[in-house]
């Protein structure tokens, strides 16, 4: 199975508006962190968000607010107020406490691209 | 402040040659992570070190791929007798330890490698 799934190839938003990418993700680790990590043509990778499995609250980061739904083990990314600046690839990444260190696995990712 | 370094940015080889991949680590980093990014795919753990020690290498091919972090200088990423599947972009992420704030990954802007 796979543990982290985005089911979005691709995703087109009208600049101004906003726009959820999913991300789905299995694990039995009680102890968990999800992250959303952001990457332009240019190729580098740039973190936008983390949420804790202990965390009360969904996570924001300006723009960028997570919709945690443990009990579907859901992550969805919401970006408000999309900027044509935000056209990239996502990815949603979970780590796992019995896992080595920070060792993450990705999801494939959602090709986002905001039109004018 | 200089994130964490990757070179040769861009890197061709041909079948049969070898590829070194270089990281440094942000300062103060004393994990290194390193990830394969394959066309059109997410990002796939390969390795994970500290100073000296592999801790973790589940994701590593089981030939011809070789990862140190020697305790002077930076980490490498040897890959032997390359093939056409090789070509990916290598990714190099660290973090300050275990445990440290949210375990965010720092990483570099990669390394891209075509085997003619």
């Amino acid at each position: 199975a796979q543990k982290i799934t985005q089911t979005q190839p691709g995703m087109f938003v009208q600049e101004k508006e906003a726009v959820t990418l999913d991300c789905t993700y299995d694990t039995s680790d009680p102890s968990y962190g999800l992250f959303w990590y952001k990457q332009p043509s240019s190729g580098e990778m740039i973190f936008l968000i983390y949420q804790g499995s202990y965390d009360q609250q969904n996570a924001t980061e300006g723009r960028y607010s997570l919709n945690f739904q443990k009990a579907r083990k859901s992550a969805n990314l919401v970006i408000s107020a999309s900027q044509l600046g935000d056209s990239a690839m996502y990815f949603c990444a979970m780590r796992e406490r019995g896992g080595g260190g920070n060792k993450l696995t990705f999801g494939t990712g959602t090709q986002l691209k905001v039109e004018l | 402040n200089a994130g964490v370094m990757q070179n040769p940015r861009h890197l061709v080889r041909r079948r049969g040659q070898e590829a070194r991949l270089r990281c440094s680590p942000m300062k103060g980093h004393s994990h290194v992570y390193w990830y394969r990014q394959l066309p059109e795919e997410g990002l796939k753990f390969m390795v994970y070190l500290q100073k000296e020690n592999i801790i973790d290498e589940s994701g590593m091919p089981k030939e011809r791929f070789s990862a140190e972090f020697p305790k002077e200088g930076p980490s490498i990423l040897r890959i032997q007798q390359v093939v056409r599947g090789d070509s990916a972009a290598y990714f190099c992420a660290s973090t300050p330890g275990q445990g440290a704030n949210t375990g965010e990954l720092f990483f570099g802007e990669g390394s891209r490698l075509t085997v003619l």
